[in-house]
């Protein structure tokens, strides 16, 4: 099946730094990427849609000063955390869509990010 | 509110036993999909439905979605100790258009039981 990445698996930062985490598919392209957000025991909670070669669209409520996304070829996009403070501590999930297979979205393995 | 409705929110179950899940909306759902996740981990994809009435199997896990496409239903034959994890149902809402983006029901959390 296939297959997308992300990196890093898990970062610890200081508040106020930002922090960037890649989502890359691996072995097909993605005109689009989903950008998602999980609390502990909760579910998935999508942030953006990434459009390669556009801007993204954030849903209501997600600051797009804080979370910029770039999606900058057809393999890859970018969430960073823009001055990262303790409430962004979560676990960011991305996936990305497949056209060659239908409609079906492929989820990386995320990101647990973890501010001090 | 939720607009996807899981039940039960968590399982145990003995090893070799039989489990459904079950995943439900108000609305018409244009694309369901079945993802596993372990914690701390992404979601693994497993099936996805489209028409009413659609049934796929994989292993020991077969997924159903209704004729109205408003309910489908995860069954686990002879559990494992490895299909343990929280399984995840998606869809696709009407007016989402073609943007693929997905809501989730809450999760359902699965114990097997050697």
């Amino acid at each position: 099946g296939a297959v997308v990445s992300q990196h890093p698996s898990r970062v610890i930062c200081k508040s106020g730094t930002s922090v960037k985490i890649e989502c890359r598919s691996l072995d097909f392209q993605a005109t689009t990427m989903f950008w998602y957000r999980q609390f502990p025991k909760q579910s998935l909670m999508l942030m953006a849609t990434s459009n390669e070669g556009s801007k993204a669209t954030y849903e209501q409520g997600v600051e797009k000063d804080k979370f910029l996304i770039n999606h900058a070829s057809l393999t890859l996009s970018t969430l960073t955390v823009t001055s990262a403070h303790p409430e962004d501590s979560s676990f960011y999930i991305c996936s990305a869509r497949d056209r060659r297979g239908g409609e079906t979205q492929y989820f990386g393995p995320g990101t647990r990010l973890l501010v001090l | 509110s939720q607009e996807l409705e899981q039940s039960p929110q968590s399982l145990i179950v003995q090893e070799g036993k039989n489990l459904t899940i079950n995943c439900t909306s108000s609305k018409t759902l244009y694309g369901l999909y079945w993802y596993k996740q372990k914690y701390g981990e992404g979601l693994i994809f497993l099936m996805m439905l489209q028409k009413g009435g659609e049934e796929k199997s994989h292993e020991k896990i077969t997924a159903k979605l209704d004729e109205k496409k408003q309910q489908s239903s995860l069954h686990i034959t002879a559990s494992q100790p490895s299909h343990a994890g929280i399984y995840l149902c998606g869809a696709v809402l009407p007016g989402s258009g073609n943007t693929g983006k997905l809501i989730f029901g809450q999760g359902t959390t699965l114990q097997v039981k050697p």
